[in-house]
């Protein structure tokens, strides 16, 4: 079935260390987006790509790093420089952007920091 | 700026109930607006796109309708069912591509 992955679906760090949370489509979507989503603050993006080997800074990048090798592939790490990483995590894509479709999202990833 | 607002932030009715979700936002150049469902702890879910040409996009007992002179869309939900508790987010999607979401509408049905 086509669709987007996310792993892990929930994540635990230590302060001061970095993970990378993983996104996975095989919609054959040239458009891939992160955004972060706090209670009572809606969705924020934080990274999108538009194509391979190109991506660009939303509105909360700081903190954040990403990477598009391949078309499938969007993973996101979350540094030890973002300040208050504890949030829950979704990854969406699209067939193009500015996107004149819809946009599909992954089932998110819980990172809770201790 | 671009705002969007959803109100109610939360929603409770009976079972069977047709009800109306509203979404508003502020600048009317956008290219389309959609709406959403989430689950807790889910994904998001889209439900209907409607392109900024449109006026209204059906599926099964959801409608949706747009207005962007007045920047407003509402989402109708006919014969409630307790499976329609959910979130309920729209989002719209502006002439530079940038997606800005509501808050949501929390629903909850009761049966």
């Amino acid at each position: 079935d086509g669709g987007i992955t996310q792993s892990p679906k929930y994540l635990f760090r230590k302060e001061g260390q970095n993970v990378t949370l993983s996104c996975e489509q095989n919609l054959n979507h040239d458009a891939m987006y992160w955004y972060r989503q706090d209670p009572g603050q809606g969705l924020r993006l934080i990274y999108y790509s538009q194509i391979v080997n190109d991506f660009q800074k939303g509105d909360i990048a700081e903190g954040y790093s990403v990477s598009r090798e391949k078309k499938e592939s969007f993973p996101l790490t979350v540094t030890s420089a973002q300040k208050n990483p504890t949030a829950f995590y979704l990854c969406a894509s699209s067939i193009a952007r500015p996107s004149a479709g819809e946009l599909f999202f992954g089932e998110g990833s819980r990172l809770t920091v201790l | 700026k671009q705002e969007v607002t959803q109100i109610p932030a939360a929603l409770s009715v009976p079972e069977g109930e047709n009800l109306v979700l509203n979404c508003s936002f502020t600048d009317s150049a956008i290219y389309n607006l959609q709406w959403f469902r989430q689950d807790p702890g889910k994904g998001l879910t889209s439900l209907l796109l409607i392109q900024s040409s449109q006026r209204e996009q059906t599926s099964g007992r959801l409608n949706a309708s747009l207005d962007k002179s007045s920047g407003r869309s509402t989402l109708y939900i006919a014969a409630s069912q307790p499976g329609d508790s959910a979130t309920y987010l729209c989002a719209v999607t502006l002439m530079a591509g940038k997606l800005i979401f509501g808050q949501g509408t929390t629903l909850q049905v009761k049966p």
